[in-house]
């Protein structure tokens, strides 16, 4: 089966800009979740979704963060204004609802200088 | 809410020697202890994954004991290879939690030939 799908790969802007992450789940699976990884870090969930619905945004910075879920499919993240703290790695994760276990896709670094 | 820590933070063995990696966690609901492993550039890989019906769990070169008592799991790899170097992170979750998983800090890993 076809992984988690993300992009872009690669993003630096300034600091104040803006910037968007798309992400698109394993086919079939109904929960989504993006995580934010600082370097040296583990991965610190920013928000789950289960199909369009949002299940947990409680560590989602929402003055600058936001995300949605279209159609239950795919989601973008997005950062309005970045800050330089926001450099970090975006991962998106997908899994069945029944099924405890993740797959993560390979990730966005961003750099915000 | 839920925190989990692991130990030690870098790990530098010989090719054919074991490795082991500690994590404890605070929720004594947490049912779900996934080992995670990522090289660079990519997401986190599901390697091993243990239930809290379960006391240890083996697969191939790798296997992973959970203490419920004492709330902490290990990560245990034998005869390692120089394809082991990685950053391993250990997770825990709970199904009434949604299956967020909150991540260990990470074990950076390097096998020397």
């Amino acid at each position: 089966e076809a992984g988690v799908a993300q992009s872009p790969r690669y993003k630096i802007i300034e600091k104040r800009q803006s910037v968007a992450f798309w992400c698109n789940p394993i086919s079939g699976h109904a929960t989504l979740y993006w995580y934010q990884q600082i370097l040296g870090q583990g991965p610190k969930l920013l928000i789950q979704f289960q199909n369009n619905g949002v299940v947990d945004d409680s560590q989602l910075p929402k003055d600058r963060f936001s995300a949605e879920r279209l159609k239950g499919v795919d989601s973008t993240l997005k950062i309005q204004p970045a800050k330089l703290e926001d450099s970090a790695v975006y991962l998106c994760a997908s899994s069945e609802v029944k099924n405890y276990g993740y797959t993560f896709g390979s990730g966005t670094r961003l750099t915000v200088v | 809410g839920e925190n989990v820590e692991q130990h030690p933070s870098t790990l530098s063995v010989q090719e054919g020697d074991s490795a082991v990696i500690k994590c404890t966690y605070s929720d004594s609901a947490s049912n779900y202890f996934p080992w995670y492993k990522q090289e660079l550039g990519k997401g986190p890989q599901l390697i091993i994954d243990i239930r809290s019906n379960v006391g240890e769990k083996k697969d191939q070169r790798i296997a992973v004991t959970l203490n419920k008592t004492a709330k902490h799991f290990s990560l245990h790899i034998t005869e390692t290879q120089p394809e082991d170097s990685a950053v391993y992170f250990c997770a825990a979750s709970k199904r009434a939690a949604g299956n967020k998983l909150t991540f260990g800090g990470g074990t950076r890993v390097l096998v020397k030939p």
